[in-house]
């Protein structure tokens, strides 16, 4: 089984609005991305979580908030986006770290439209 | 800056014919190769990975690593329409590590 769960599937919110995205996976991963798509792109790391603690932070702007309540459920809190932040989020799970690198496998993803 | 580049395409092939797409890579201490598909407005989906040089056969689909060449090929065979999509070539980097750099993608049109 290598499903990784995401909610919600889209969201719209006005750029003063909190909300937050949420991923899930129990294959026992240790390693838990979040990543932004943009039409015709490559995915675009954002975050990752090693074994609940944040390995990674690719320069994001602090209206992106990550948290990683616990070794299965990774959430993304968002507070006053921008309309460029418009974009598909996805969310990612791996094996933790080793000698090589682990494939990751990616949620369905939630469609953000930020008004 | 580590790159990973691929033929934008699109690559047209007619049904039943191999598909080949490419993929070269700039750091060649990288050691861990994936290809995902992805529909359009979907997510990509882990399709094969390889980490030796060589083939690696798993049904339609073969992977084939060249490390000293730096490229990996994605060969898919008996292509059917549902074949259709965008596929990302991600390289991982030397010695394990996260952050998987991904190519730009090359769409693939299957054509009846």
């Amino acid at each position: 089984d290598t499903e990784v769960t995401q909610t919600p599937k889209h969201l719209v919110m006005g750029m003063t609005n909190k909300k937050s995205l949420k991923c899930e996976q129990h294959m026992g991963h240790r390693a838990m991305y979040w990543y932004k798509q943009k039409a015709k792109k490559p995915p675009e790391l954002m975050f990752v979580y090693s074994y609940e603690k944040l390995s990674i932070n690719e320069s994001v702007p602090s209206r992106f908030s990550p948290e990683c309540p616990n070794s299965s459920l990774l959430n993304l809190h968002l507070h006053a986006l921008q309309p460029e932040d418009s974009a598909l989020y996805l969310c990612a799970s791996s094996q933790g770290l080793a000698v090589r690198s682990y494939e990751q496998y990616f949620g369905p993803g939630t469609r953000l439209t930020v008004t | 800056q580590k790159e990973v580049e691929q033929n934008s395409g699109p690559l047209s092939v007619p049904e039943g014919a191999i598909a080949s797409l490419n993929c070269t890579y700039s750091d060649r201490g990288s050691q861990s190769f994936f290809w995902y598909r992805q529909y359009s407005g979907k997510s990509p989906e882990l399709i094969m990975f390889i980490y030796s040089n060589g083939d690696k056969e798993d049904g339609r689909f073969t992977a084939q690593l060249n490390k000293a060449s730096q490229y990996v090929s994605l060969l898919i065979r008996d292509s059917q329409p549902s074949d259709s999509a965008t596929y990302l070539c991600a390289v991982a980097p030397p010695g394990g590590g996260n952050k998987l750099t991904f190519g730009t993608g090359t769409q693939l049109k299957v054509e009846l």
